[in-house]
């Protein structure tokens, strides 16, 4: 089966950096997705790993790593917009995708 | 391109009653997902469609839950009868699909159902 661990929430300042870890458990790997979700809307894409290293996307970077299990998103220069969700997530055998149960990120002035 | 489309928006009804959830995935896109979420129990899936064939139910609580997708476009989840319980957020996602389990989901705006 699987299981994820996430932080439940993070505080931090505008302008900072943060890190977000992820740890997974998982039968068979198929890749992790990270996805944001602000308060009262849906979760939308950011990142999606199944090699092991650094992705980076603007702002935004994550990090796999298959043999540790480990995962994390990490965001630069903090806007107060980056307060938010972060969900992680593993693709199961069947196509669906098993979330971890976010964290939620505040971003302070 | 227009997004998954979800209504309604929100939905309250009392205890007891049938409530209707519809969803229009993006077009071109062959696998469509029902997702329930709580603050207790996070985001779970409740039933997977792939070319309009429900390929993993597992997630649906139980018989008063059913799901049908009668064509490409357009997908319902029925709840009857409901009860407070079934107070949630239901998002619809929709994806590429083909039987490829990496492929993006895009989520719906959802619907936020209490049931009083």
């Amino acid at each position: 089966g699987q299981n994820i661990d996430q932080p439940t929430e993070m505080t931090a300042t505008e302008g900072a950096i943060v890190q977000i870890n992820c740890t997974y458990q998982t039968s068979g790997f198929n890749g992790l997705f990270w996805y944001q979700q602000h308060a009262g809307e849906a979760p939308t894409f950011l990142s999606y790993n199944v090699l092991d290293g650094l992705e980076e996307k603007g702002r935004f970077s994550s990090f796999l790593s298959r043999s540790k299990g480990y995962s994390y998103l990490l965001l630069k220069e903090l806007q107060m917009k980056d307060s938010a969700s972060y969900l992680c997530a593993v693709p199961g055998n069947t196509g669906k995708l098993i979330f971890g149960q976010g964290t939620t990120l505040q971003v302070k002035p | 391109d227009a997004g998954v489309i979800q209504s309604p928006r929100h939905e309250v009804t009392e205890m007891g009653q049938e409530v209707t959830l519809r969803c229009k995935p993006i077009s071109g896109h062959n696998s469509l997902f029902w997702y329930r979420q709580t603050m207790m129990r996070g985001l779970e899936l409740l039933i997977y469609f792939n070319n309009n064939v429900p390929i993993d139910d597992s997630g649906m609580p139980e018989d008063r839950f059913s799901a049908k997708m009668p064509n490409a476009s357009f997908s319902t989840l029925k709840i009857q009868p409901s009860e407070p319980r079934d107070s949630a957020v239901y998002f619809c996602a929709s994806s590429l699909g083909g039987g490829r389990v990496t492929d993006t989901q895009y989520f719906g705006p959802g619907t936020r159902l209490t049931v009083l």
